[in-house]
């Protein structure tokens, strides 16, 4: 049992590039989360998904899409990366809303 | 939306004191009250959590109260510990079947706590 994974860890992209953030469960997780980490920021909720094949918009959604194909994956896409993007993404999953949120390690995001 | 509000932002403790932390929310339909734990580097892990049935809930040295009617919650951490360093955030969120498109938790901005030695 992983729990919820991130792939990749650490990434460096230059301005305009365009790249992809998997995050995976294996909890059977109805509910998954994106959200950025900046320092003196907390955790700014980007996009959720409530379940297969749905997605909604957070806090913070401009410049980001995403996608549930499936039940255990939901991705983070960046299609032209720019330098207010740089921050540490964590991907989270929960049973529900007033359940608890399991986190993936983060993946950290350097956009030069 | 649900605003959250968390204070202070940073919080020195000498070890073996108690420390706390306070939030303030908006939304008064909001009714869980989670507290998540960030050790420097890695992710953050839930601590505790408190529904709006109860005021209060303790964990060994962890508590957390809850006041409905002036929206804000503590986090009460007693005989603090190196280990206790770490920054902690405070969320609010509603069930949804009480506020449908907001199937989501609200964050604080984060205590950064130091235990001193």
């Amino acid at each position: 049992n992983a729990g919820v994974t991130q792939t990749p860890k650490f990434r460096v992209l230059k301005t305009g590039q365009s790249m992809t953030l998997l995050c995976a469960q294996d909890m059977n997780h109805e509910y998954m989360y994106w959200y950025r980490q900046d320092p003196g920021m907390g955790l700014r909720l980007i996009h959720y998904s409530v379940g297969e094949g749905t997605t909604a918009k957070g806090e913070v959604p401009d410049g980001y899409n995403v996608s549930r194909l499936k039940k255990q994956n939901f991705l983070l896409g960046l299609e032209s990366a720019a330098p207010s993007q740089t921050s540490v993404y964590f991907c989270a999953s929960s049973l529900s809303v007033g359940e608890t949120q399991y986190f993936g390690p983060g993946t950290r995001l350097l956009v030069l | 939306g649900e605003n959250v509000e968390q204070h202070p932002s940073t919080l020195s403790v000498q070890e073996g004191d108690s420390a706390v932390i306070k939030c303030t929310y908006s939304d008064s339909a909001s009714n869980y009250f989670p507290w998540y734990k960030q050790e420097l580097g890695k992710r953050p892990q839930l601590i505790i959590d408190i529904r709006s049935n109860v005021g209060e809930k303790k964990d060994q040295r962890i508590a957390v109260t809850l006041n409905k009617t002036a929206k804000h919650f503590s986090l009460h951490i007693t005989e603090t510990q190196p280990e206790d360093s770490a920054v902690y955030f405070c969320a609010a969120s509603t069930q949804p079947l009480l506020r449908f498109g907001n199937e989501k938790l609200t964050f604080g901005t984060g205590t950064r706590l130091t235990i001193i030695p």
